[in-house]
């Protein structure tokens, strides 16, 4: 079984700080993975997706991606409370097409 | 913004009943998903479907489920004998090529009774 692991969390922190999420995958011959938000109720949202080794930066969100460790993470900048949701950690693996889900880490950014 | 819609956003259904739910991906997409998420747990992957067949299914996708395309705009999800298990929110999601960001409409709450 192909696993993505992610800390359920909750996960706070204050208005304006940077938040880290992290999560892990099994399937070593994974090449893309997503970072998705998804508020209480609602679908899953496009934050980022990265394909190679590093950091990817786009506004206040960076990805970084480190596929020796297996292990992939998100850096939100300058956290608002609108950023408090559920943030899913997606991979598809080298065999198919279907994204994996993780079962998301919970933040909470208090004002 | 083009965007992936589902009908209907909420469904409530008799145990053993027939659903179908519906989709429009987005229109120059040409793989096409089916997710559900159990309230509380995390988001699972039914099925795909490209070029009019299914890709890839997981173990979650058995004989009570199919997916249709009937025409050129929906793609539909067809659960046969609804058991209480079955209830949860259902996902459609949409890319046009492979191993890209995958678009998701806004789901329909399946409630089984």
């Amino acid at each position: 079984q192909k696993e993505v692991e992610q800390n359920s969390g909750p996960l706070s922190v204050p208005e304006g700080a940077i938040a880290s999420l992290n999560c892990t995958y099994s399937d070593r011959g994974s090449q893309s993975f997503f970072w998705y938000r998804q508020y209480s109720g609602k679908s899953p949202e496009l934050i980022m997706f990265i394909y190679s080794n590093g950091d990817k930066e786009d506004g206040r969100f960076t990805a970084q991606l480190n596929k020796a460790s297996q292990y992939v993470s998100l850096l939100i900048r300058d956290s608002q409370p609108s950023d408090s949701a559920t943030y899913l950690c997606a991979v598809i693996p080298d065999s198919g097409y279907a994204l994996n889900f993780g079962k998301g880490t919970s933040l909470l950014v208090t004002p | 913004e083009p965007e992936v819609t589902q009908t209907p956003s909420h469904q409530v259904t008799q145990m053993g009943q027939e659903v179908i739910l519906r989709c429009v991906p987005i229109s120059n997409h040409l793989y096409f998903y089916w997710y559900r998420q159990i309230l509380g747990q995390k988001v699972e992957f039914l099925v795909s479907f490209y070029n009019n067949e299914i890709s890839e299914k997981s173990e979650i996708f058995d004989d009570q489920f199919s997916v249709e395309r009937p025409d050129g705009s929906n793609f539909t999800l067809k659960i046969r004998s609804t058991k209480l298990e079955d209830s949860a929110m259902y996902f459609c999601a949409s890319h046009n090529r492979v191993h890209t960001e995958a678009f998701f409409g806004q789901g329909t709450r399946l409630t089984v009774v």
